[in-house]
């Protein structure tokens, strides 16, 4: 079974300041990672996604993300805090069988000026 | 189109009516899901359209729910007999082909009301 716990459902930063969203995974397989942002009224987009190439990720917008098998981590960081960067974040895991993405419960960003 | 097109964007329906949502998907994009997002809970599979293979229907809460895919193309999720616990927002993904790799391009929802 696979599952994805993202901790902290709320994350505040100050403008300028880093961004970082925790997600951690479970799978019995090397899985496939996901981030997407779903901005207010919008549907989800696609940040960035790990598919067992280089473990570092860079995404849009800034965005980048770190594979760490052995803490079953895929944490997402941007350096410096937009404004535009307030949304909800959602980390997803899959494999490369099947069809099925499992998504976390998502982490509500606001950017404090 | 430009992207995955879902109606109506808001629906408010009594207990025990039944509902239609609308996805129409990206051209050309041969996969098709449907998600619930309820609040405070990520997203809950539903179901799962690949070409013409059989409907992975295995998130299907009850058999309430039903689903259909038409010509490869347009989706409509259907709930019978709408209870208050159906309430969420219902959204629609599509992705070029299918498996676990791919981008998956999301519609902005239907936030479904059910008094």
């Amino acid at each position: 079974a696979q599952s994805v716990t993202q901790l902290g459902s709320h994350v505040s930063v100050s403008e300028g300041a880093l961004v970082l969203l925790r997600c951690n995974y479970s799978s019995s397989v090397p899985p496939y990672l996901f981030w997407y942002v779903q901005y207010p009224n919008q549907g989800l987009q696609l940040l960035l996604k790990y598919t067992s190439a280089a473990t570092l990720v860079k995404g849009i917008n800034g965005f980048e993300a770190e594979f760490k098998k052995s803490e079953t981590s895929f944490h997402l960081t941007k350096p410096s805090a937009h404004m535009s960067d307030a949304a909800e974040y959602f980390c997803a895991v899959s494999k490369n069988t099947g069809n099925q993405f499992y998504f976390g419960t998502g982490t509500s960003l606001t950017v404090i000026p | 189109g430009a992207g995955v097109s879902q109606s109506p964007s808001n629906k408010v329906t009594e207990k025990g009516k039944d509902v239609e949502l609308r996805c129409d998907p990206i051209s050309g994009h041969t996969a098709l899901y449907w998600y619930r997002q309820s609040l405070g809970q990520g997203l809950e599979f539903l179901i799962y359209f690949q070409g013409n293979s059989a409907p992975d229907k295995s998130g299907l809460p009850s058999d309430r729910f039903s689903a259909e895919r038409t010509g490869g193309s347009v989706s409509t999720l259907t709930i019978q007999r709408t209870q208050q616990e159906d309430s969420a927002v219902y959204l629609c993904a599509s992705s070029r082909a299918g498996g676990g790799s791919e981008k998956l391009f999301f519609g902005s929802g239907t936030q479904l009301s059910v008094l």
